[in-house]
C-alpha cells in the first residue's frame, strides 16, 4: 500500500530559527495536506496543496507540492514557542474507490525559548 | 460555524465489551472518515462514509464497523474489545473528495 516517509522524526530548535520538514511517497498523490496536532486534540489543517509545483503560504508557514507529485515540504519561519507540537503530512489520491488520507508518522517539534 | 464534534471525549472499557463512538460533521459536509491513532502505528484509516454509504474501508478486522445517518452524523462500533484497541479515535469530515479534511478532537478509548 501507499506509504509516506516523513522526516525528521523530531527537532529541537531555538526560538526564532527557521524549520524545514518533508514527506516523500512511493506513490503519486493529487493532494498534499499538512496538519499540526497538539496533545489531546485532533489534527488541525495548516495548508492544503492541490497542484504539482504549487507553493502556498499561511502566515509564517510555507508548503510546496513537489513536481513529481511524490513529495512535499513544510517550512516554518521565525519559530515561536506556540509552534510546539507534532506536524503531520498527509496525501490524498482522488482515484476510483480511494477516499482516504495516508499520513506520515509525524515530526515532533520542540522550541527552546 | 461549529466544528466536528466527537462524543464522548474519554472512555474506559473492559476487554470483551463493545463500544460506540459518535461523530457530528461540520454542517454541509457529507463525507465522514474515521482514523485510529496509536503511538506505534500513527494515524490509520478505518473507513469513510458518504451519503450513508461506506465507500472505503481500511485494513482493520470486522470487529470495527460504522454507519452514517441521513443527517451525515456517523457512529463507529468496536465489538469484543481487546487491549490493543486502546487508542485515540478521530473523525474527520469533508465537503468533497480531495478537499481538506477537518478533524474532531477525538475519543480517547482505554481498554483494561
Amino acid at each position: 500500500g501507499q506509504q509516506l516517509n516523513q522526516s525528521p522524526q523530531s527537532m529541537f530548535i531555538q526560538e526564532g530559527e527557521d524549520v524545514s520538514m518533508n514527506c516523500t511517497s512511493s506513490s503519486i498523490f493529487n493532494t498534499w495536506l499538512w496538519y499540526k496536532q497538539d496533545p489531546g486534540e485532533g489534527p488541525v489543517l495548516l495548508i492544503a496543496l492541490y497542484k504539482a509545483g504549487e507553493l502556498t503560504s499561511n502566515g509564517r508557514l510555507t508548503a510546496q507540492f513537489g513536481i513529481t507529485r511524490k513529495d512535499s515540504f513544510l517550512n516554518i519561519s521565525a519559530s515561536i514557542p506556540s509552534d510546539v507540537g507534532i506536524y503531520f503530512c498527509a496525501g490524498h489520491f482522488s482515484g476510483a474507490g480511494s477516499y482516504q488520507l495516508t499520513f506520515g508518522k509525524g515530526t515532533k517539534l520542540s522550541v527552546i525559548p | 460555524k461549529a466544528g466536528v464534534t466527537q462524543t464522548p471525549r474519554y472512555l474506559i472499557k473492559t476487554r470483551g465489551q463493545q463500544v460506540t463512538l459518535s461523530c457530528s460533521p461540520i454542517s454541509g459536509h457529507r463525507s465522514v472518515s474515521w482514523y485510529q491513532q496509536t503511538p506505534g502505528q500513527g494515524l490509520q484509516f478505518l473507513f469513510e462514509y458518504f451519503s450513508e454509504t461506506q465507500r472505503n474501508k481500511g485494513n482493520f478486522p470486522g470487529r470495527f464497523s460504522g454507519r452514517q445517518f441521513s443527517n451525515s452524523r456517523s457512529e463507529m462500533n468496536v465489538s469484543t474489545l481487546e487491549l490493543g484497541d486502546s487508542a485515540l479515535y478521530l473523525c474527520a469530515s469533508s465537503f468533497g473528495q480531495g478537499a481538506g479534511y477537518t478533524f474532531g478532537s477525538g475519543t480517547r478509548l482505554t481498554v483494561v
